[in-house]
């Protein structure tokens, strides 16, 4: 039982280059989210997507993009890499049909340094 | 719009004494509420969650919390800390018509010293 998996797991970046982040989930969930998270600071929102087909900005959007290219899999691009973009990114999700009174499931994160 | 409120970013105590971690939140609306641990180099993992009914809550390895809503707190509790229980935990705020979103506290390090 996999859970939710995010690839890679460490990347190196120079300033300027691009890469996108992959999330796969295999518990059926309907909605899927975006995090990074900073010494100090919890996890912060990036972008979220409560259904296949739809996806919202967060807390923090700039200099990001994303793409739920099905109901399993929810990816996030930046698209030039900055150094404050360093920072450990989670993903996760929720259980299908129900709204907020549900936890939801953590990735191990993808450990991303920007040179 | 939801907020919490972690008081204290690094608890440390004594192996055996009690564990206190504090969780204030702000909401408009009946919240749901849960508490995650994070080991190092790991994701977040659910601890316990409050949604309706009883207001004390009980969660894995002997940890517990209580809902009183007087206070807008949801205190993290567990009697006699293991060496073990050492980690960074986050509370978190949900609300029922916000597609899921949560909105997490800053977290606390919980430090346990032999």
């Amino acid at each position: 039982n996999a859970g939710v998996t995010q690839t890679p797991k460490f990347q190196v970046l120079k300033t300027g280059q691009s890469m996108t982040l992959q999330c796969a989930q295999d518990m059926n969930h309907n909605s899927m989210y975006w995090y990074r998270q900073d010494p100090g600071m919890g996890l912060r929102l990036i972008y979220y997507s409560a259904s296949e087909g739809t996806t919202d900005k967060g807390e923090v959007p700039n200099g990001y993009n994303v793409s739920r290219l099905n109901k399993r899999e929810f990816s996030l691009r930046l698209e030039s890499a900055a150094p404050s973009q360093t920072s450990v990114y989670f993903c996760a999700s929720i259980r299908a049909g129900r709204g907020g009174n549900q936890p939801q499931h953590f990735g191990d994160g993808t450990r991303l340094s920007i040179l | 719009a939801q907020s919490v409120t972690q008081l204290g970013s690094h608890v440390s105590v004594s192996e055996g004494a009690l564990v206190l971690l504090r969780c204030n939140y702000s909401s408009s609306v009946p919240p749901y509420l849960f508490w995650y641990v994070q080991y190092p180099n790991q994701g977040l993992q659910l601890l316990l969650k409050y949604t309706t009914g009883a207001t004390l809550v009980k969660g894995i390895n002997g940890f517990e919390a209580e809902f009183k809503k007087s206070e807008t707190s949801f205190h993290l509790t567990k009697p006699s800390a293991h060496m073990s229980d050492a980690a960074e935990y986050f509370c978190a705020v949900s609300v029922d018509t916000n597609a899921g979103k949560s909105t997490f506290g800053d977290g606390t390090t919980l430090t346990v010293k032999p």
